[in-house]
């Protein structure tokens, strides 16, 4: 089993539409969590950080569920500017860090 | 304020040949890393460094080498290049423990 798994999509969404990834994690002992944003031939970067009590920017909603071992991300009210690929990051620091990112989940925002 | 520049941002290589990533951080950070991206698989960690003047391996060291003799710099070098090293290089850097990770624009590199 993968230490970090998404759907690799592609997701294809229209403008406006409301869309949910998922992305699950091996190690119950994980401490921290992101998501990031990669876009055609760019470096990753960071869209948010993953907070146990959930949290908001803007059209953007992450969850964790540690009991399940899953982190999600919410987009609201797609826009064609969030066609990308969303990487999932889990860091099993503890006393050494471990930063493992998932292999990304592809999506197309169509107009 | 640049963050994190990589040079150079393309290089050809012939199987056999040297070379040298370079990376520079500006934000004065500890940590500095070095990933190779690849179609179909995460971002593997080469090597990583926690401070100037140390290395540590990642997941994938092998035909890699690096240096962190400054603490805004980090080279990643490949010693005799080969087609299994072609990939898209990340350099990377933060505070560390469980924090972010800013990184560079990547250097897409073909071994033929």
């Amino acid at each position: 089993r993968k230490e970090v798994e998404q759907d690799p999509g592609p997701f294809n969404v229209p403008e406006g539409a409301t869309v949910a990834f998922n992305c699950t994690y091996s190690n119950s002992a994980s401490q921290s969590f992101f998501w990031y944003r990669q876009d055609c031939r760019k470096e990753p970067k960071l869209l948010m950080s993953v907070y146990s009590s959930g949290n908001e920017d803007g059209r953007f909603t992450a969850q964790l569920n540690r009991a399940s071992q899953y982190i999600s991300l919410l987009i609201r009210d797609s826009k064609l500017s969030d066609s990308a690929t969303y990487l999932c990051v889990v860091n099993q620091a503890s006393g050494t860090y471990k930063y493992i990112f998932g292999t990304g989940t592809r999506l197309k925002v169509l107009a | 304020n640049a963050g994190v520049t990589q040079t150079p941002k393309f290089r050809v290589l012939k199987t056999g040949q040297s070379m040298t990533l370079l990376c520079a951080q500006d934000m004065n950070h500890e940590y500095m890393y070095w990933y190779r991206q690849d179609p179909g698989m995460g971002l593997r960690l080469i090597h990583y460094s926690v401070g100037e003047g140390t290395t540590a391996k990642g997941e994938v060291p092998d035909g890699y080498n690096v240096s962190r003799l400054k603490k805004q710099n980090f080279l990643l070098g490949l010693e005799s290049a080969a087609p299994s090293q072609t990939s898209v290089y990340f350099c990377a850097e933060g505070q560390g423990g469980t924090d972010t990770q800013y990184f560079g624009p990547g250097t897409r590199l073909t071994v033929l």
